[in-house]
Parts: C-alpha cells; sequence; structure tokens
C-alpha cells in the first residue's frame, strides 16, 4: 500500500487532454511539502518530469502541467501523444515516516 | 554530465546479504548539495525509497527497512553503496541509484542510474 494514492491506469485518444492524480495526507502533501512527478518507459529508469509542483525541466514540453492543492496534486497532459505511453509516478517528503515516498504509479495508455 | 551506474551481483541467496555500488561519474560525490540515495522497483509494481545520505555524512532509511540497510560512502572512490541483510524474495526487485536535487526545502530525483536487477534465490 502505498502512502501517495495514484490510480492504476488512465487512457486517452491523441489529442485529448488526460489527467492524473496524487492523494496523499496531512503528513505529506497536506503539510506543505512538495509534490514531484516522473515518467517511466518499460525497462527504463524513471525520468522527473515536473519538480515543485509545478516546474518542468529543461526538455519536458509544456504540455505537461502539475499542480497541488490542498492534500491532492494533479499531473495533466494535453495534446496527448503515442509517446506519452508510460507509466507516471508521484512522490513527495513524509514527516510521520520522516523519509520521501511516492505514488504506487498509474499506467497511461494512449488508444 | 554527471552519471551514475549500478553494480553488484545479480543473484543473491536467501538470508544473505545484497550488496550493490553506485559509481558517480563526471562530477564529485561530495562536491554540492545532493543527497544520493537507493530506490528499489520490484517487478510489474511501483517506486520504494530504500535510503539515503547527505553530502555532509547524514544518513536516513525508510523506516520499513531500517533494520537491515546500510549506505555507506565511498569518497576516494566516488561511490556509494547499498547493503541489505537478511534478504527474501520480497527483496527481489531492480534497484537503482539516484541524486537528489533541491528547490528550497523540497527533493527530488534528477539523475538516475539505469537499475540493477537482484534476483533473491537459491
Amino acid at each position: 500500500q502505498s502512502v501517495l494514492t495514484q490510480p492504476p491506469s488512465v487512457s486517452g485518444a491523441p489529442g485529448q487532454r488526460v489527467t492524473i492524480s496524487c492523494t496523499g495526507s496531512s503528513s505529506n502533501i497536506g503539510a506543505g511539502y512538495d509534490v514531484h512527478w516522473y515518467q517511466q518507459f518499460p525497462g527504463t529508469a524513471p525520468k522527473l518530469l515536473i519538480y515543485g509542483n509545478s516546474n518542468r525541466p529543461s526538455g519536458v514540453p509544456d504540455r505537461f502541467s502539475g499542480s497541488k492543492s490542498g492534500t491532492s496534486a494533479s499531473l495533466a497532459i494535453t495534446g496527448l501523444q503515442a509517446e506519452d505511453e508510460a507509466d507516471y509516478y508521484c512522490q513527495s517528503y513524509d514527516s510521520s515516516l520522516s523519509g520521501w515516498v511516492f505514488g504506487g504509479g498509474t499506467k497511461l495508455t494512449v488508444l | 554530465q554527471v552519471q551514475l551506474q549500478e553494480s553488484g551481483p545479480g543473484l543473491v541467496k536467501p538470508s544473505q546479504t545484497l550488496s550493490l555500488t553506485c559509481t558517480v561519474s563526471g562530477g564529485s560525490i561530495s562536491g554540492g548539495s545532493y543527497y544520493w540515495s537507493w530506490i528499489r522497483q520490484p517487478a510489474g509494481k511501483g517506486l520504494e525509497w530504500i535510503g539515503r545520505f547527505y553530502t555532509s555524512g547524514t544518513t536516513n532509511y525508510n523506516p520499513s527497512l531500517k533494520s537491515r540497510v546500510t549506505i555507506s560512502v565511498h569518497t576516494s572512490k566516488n561511490q556509494f553503496s547499498l547493503n541489505l541483510s537478511s534478504v527474501t524474495a520480497a527483496d527481489t526487485a531492480v534497484y537503482y541509484c539516484a541524486r537528489a536535487g533541491h528547490q528550497g526545502l523540497d527533493w527530488y530525483f534528477d539523475l538516475w542510474g539505469r537499475g540493477t536487477l537482484v534476483t533473491v534465490s537459491s
């Protein structure tokens, strides 16, 4: 059971917009800790996609955006492309565990 | 640019100790303000943070693994290592080393190794 909760899967057609939620609690996201997002393709290491809730590292398309409110955060992908099909993970810090925590991951399928 | 590379045995027997090394190239492990971490991922499952050390020498571990984990730094070799004792089949996973940078007080993994599969089996 992951400390941060994500939907196991989401899907969308090319060109559409999809969102992936990440729900935490008062000891992590709700405590004000930032949320970060990673993209992982099969057989490869995760790659930083969004940091500090809504910031994109250099090279990440602006089709990817992040937001945070209360005890939850969201990753939005607009103009969905086939190459976006991957697993997505959220990550934050948990004060009760005194460590970093991940969501269980969400598999994005482009229809 | 800075790169990370995991190395170590791909097969470990139950009850034994899993030992992995992460070699940092293209930059100093003791330079800058970074946490250096180990993260694992069982096949078909999510990511689990194992532990970290800071360039000042401070180490922290996931409470669920703390009794079995040790992370050590080898500054002269620009390496850090993971020891996980008393392993079982549940410890079978791809193990990643990663660097965490920060924005303010929040840290995120901005650099990852390729990962190495460790199987626990007799």
